[in-house]
Order: C-alpha cells, then structure tokens, then sequence
C-alpha cells in the first residue's frame, strides 16, 4: 500500500541537541510539507518543497532546517535553535501541479524536550 | 493574508445528536474549501472538499456547502456516532495546486454512546 511514513513516534530532545524527524513516502509525489500541530492552534507550515533539490520556507521556519536529496524523502532537523520544540510533527504530500488536489498526510511525530 | 475561523471547542454529543461545527474564511480571491479529520495519535485525511460557490462537499454523512455571500463553510452531520470522535480541521487553499493550505485552529468533537 502507498502511503507516508514518519519515524519515530515519540521523540525527545535534550537542551542543546539537533533532531532530525524522518519523512518517506511511495505515493511518488513531487511535493511534501512539514506542518507543526499545537493545541488549539491548528497547523502551521514550517518548510514545503515542490521538487528534488529545492525547498521553500513556510510561515515558521526558525529553528528548522530540511534537505530534499530524494523524491521520497524530506527530513526534518529541528536544531538547538528552537526554543520551544515540543510539538506534534506532520509530514504530508501531494502531487504537484494538480488542481485542488489534496494532501496526504503522515501518522506525525510527537517531539518532547527533556 | 488569508484566515480560517473555526467554533471554538470542545464540543461534546451524544450518539445520534445533530452536529454543526462553523467555520468562516477570509481570503481574497476564490479558494477551494476543504474539511480534514484527525483520529487521536493519527494524521490528517480530507473528509471532503468544495472548490466553487455552491457547490456541496459530502462524504461518510458529513456535508459542507460553500458560500461565497457568507464566506462560510459549515460542517453538518444529521446523527454523529460515537466513531465520529475527532479533531475537525476547516482549510482553504488560493494556489493552483490546492497544496498550500491554511488551516483552521481545529474543533474537538466527542460523541459519547
């Protein structure tokens, strides 16, 4: 079956430490999203990319990098940065290009700081 | 830029009940509309869409009609299930695509038996 899959489930980071969330998908997508979910807040974008080797930033992009080396992956690093990075991750993608389509979302990631 | 307005929750009901969760939008060209629903500890699936002005999105009971006069997108439901349990997010999209969405703060629905 397609779909997305994000790992780990559950996450934690000590003070001072890079993490990275993984992403991978088999739906053969051009375009995979990161959102941040909080409570009460609905999703945020952090980084959206539309094709291999390139990515642009969304509209919470401090703190976070990422990397599209290959059409099935968009790795997510949340680095020292961030100072506030307990969050639930989610992974999503799309084909690129056509219209109204919509997104296909991972299971998330839950991150917690110890 | 543009806003997606949802009713505040949680909101609770019990089995078989009417529901309603509003949401209102602010954009300014023509978005699509979309309903997304989160299980608990799962991700996002679209439960339906809308891509014009009076048109009705509909699936598994659930419908939403868009109305531009209003700039509304209101999520209906004639009798919830305790299966309905979930977090419902309202989201436009102004891009071609329909990728780049902006969501709503998302409402909690609990339906007790």
């Amino acid at each position: 079956d397609g779909g997305i899959t994000q790992s780990p489930k559950y996450l934690f980071r000590k003070e001072g430490q890079n993490v990275t969330l993984s992403c991978e998908q088999n739906l053969n997508h051009d375009a995979m999203y990161w959102y941040r979910q909080d409570p009460g807040q609905g999703l945020r974008l952090i980084y959206y990319s539309q094709i291999v080797n390139d990515f642009q930033k969304g509209d919470i992009a401090e703190g976070y990098s990422v990397s599209r080396e290959k059409k099935e992956s968009f790795p997510l690093t949340v680095t020292s940065a961030q100072k506030n990075p307990t969050a639930f991750y989610l992974c999503a993608s799309s084909i690129q290009g056509a219209l109204f389509e919509k997104l296909f979302f991972g299971s998330g990631t839950q991150l917690s700081v110890l | 830029g543009d806003s997606v307005t949802q009713m505040e929750g949680p909101v609770t009901l019990s089995e078989e009940a009417c529901l309603t969760i509003n949401c209102t939008y602010t954009a300014t060209g023509y978005p699509s509309l979309f309903w997304y629903v989160q299980y608990p500890g799962e991700g996002l699936q679209l439960l339906l869409k809308a891509t014009k002005a009076d048109d009705k999105g509909s699936n598994k009971g659930f419908e939403a009609t868009y109305r531009k006069e209003t700039t509304s997108f209101h999520l209906e439901k004639g009798s919830v299930q305790v299966s309905d349990s979930a977090v419902y997010f309202c989201a436009l999209s102004e891009g071609t695509s329909g990728s780049r969405l902006t969501f709503g703060e998302g409402t909690q629905l609990t339906v007790n038996p």
